[in-house]
């Protein structure tokens, strides 16, 4: 069984671009939900989608912004690009959300933003 | 507001030996999920273990056991028999069972183990 798949793995972009980066959750999983990891911040949640629908969203600026496929497929985007978005992005998937299943993370995508 | 604090920013330990982890909680649920999490160099988040609140029995999976105290708000992470491949940066995660939840762990800042042949 195929685990959490994320494109691209690595990027670069220049401030004030957008970028979308994309998750396929483990089949059968219908939970997807966004981290962002940075060294001064830690893993900080970004939202989560369930059905097509954001269930949860963590405290990040509007320029951070998601949505999920009818297969569950995730993509996440954001624009205008600053510095501080240069991130490890780690998509997550379960079978429900926020009932325990257990969370399983994808290799996540490198953004350097320069 | 949930938070997680791992107090150990760095272990280090012998192979073969064991090591333990320390993590705290605190939350004002009473029915919530603990985890695990290893991410080695390669940043892969990887479930080392998981345990239900509700729970009394210390969840253990292989070498790897936990000391789940619910009254002390502590789940610390025991590695039995360290191996090399055990080196990572380890991850205390928390969710509530229900509610808003949906999907959000909260995570600790983090122990890096350096496992030493």
């Amino acid at each position: 069984k195929a685990g959490v798949t994320q494109t691209p793995r690595y990027l670069i972009k220049t401030r004030g671009q957008q970028v979308t980066l994309s998750c396929s959750p483990i089949s059968g999983h219908r939970s997807v939900s966004w981290y962002q990891q940075t060294p001064g911040q830690g893993l900080q949640f970004l939202f989560e989608y369930f059905s097509e629908t954001q269930r949860n969203k963590g405290n990040f600026p509007g320029r951070f912004s998601g949505r999920q496929f009818s297969n569950s497929r995730s993509e996440m985007n954001v624009s205008t690009l600053e510095l501080g978005d240069s991130a490890l992005y780690l998509c997550a998937s379960s079978l429900l959300p926020g009932q325990g299943n257990t969370i399983y993370f994808g290799e996540g995508s490198w953004l350097t933003v320069v | 507001a949930q938070t997680v604090t791992q107090s150990q920013p760095e272990m280090s330990v012998q192979e073969a030996e064991t090591v333990t982890l320390s993590c705290t909680y605190d939350t004002s649920e009473s029915n919530y999920y603990l985890f695990w999490y290893k991410q080695p160099p390669s940043r892969q988040m990887i479930l080392v273990i998981r345990q239900e609140a509700y729970k009394q029995q210390n969840a253990t999976e292989n070498r790897f056991s936990v000391n789940f105290q619910k009254a002390a708000k502590s789940f610390s992470l025991k590695i039995s028999d360290s191996q090399l491949g055990d080196t990572a940066m380890y991850f205390c995660a928390f969710i509530n069972a229900g509610g808003t939840s949906y999907g959000k762990l909260t995570f600790g800042q983090g122990t890096i183990l350096t496992v030493h042949p």
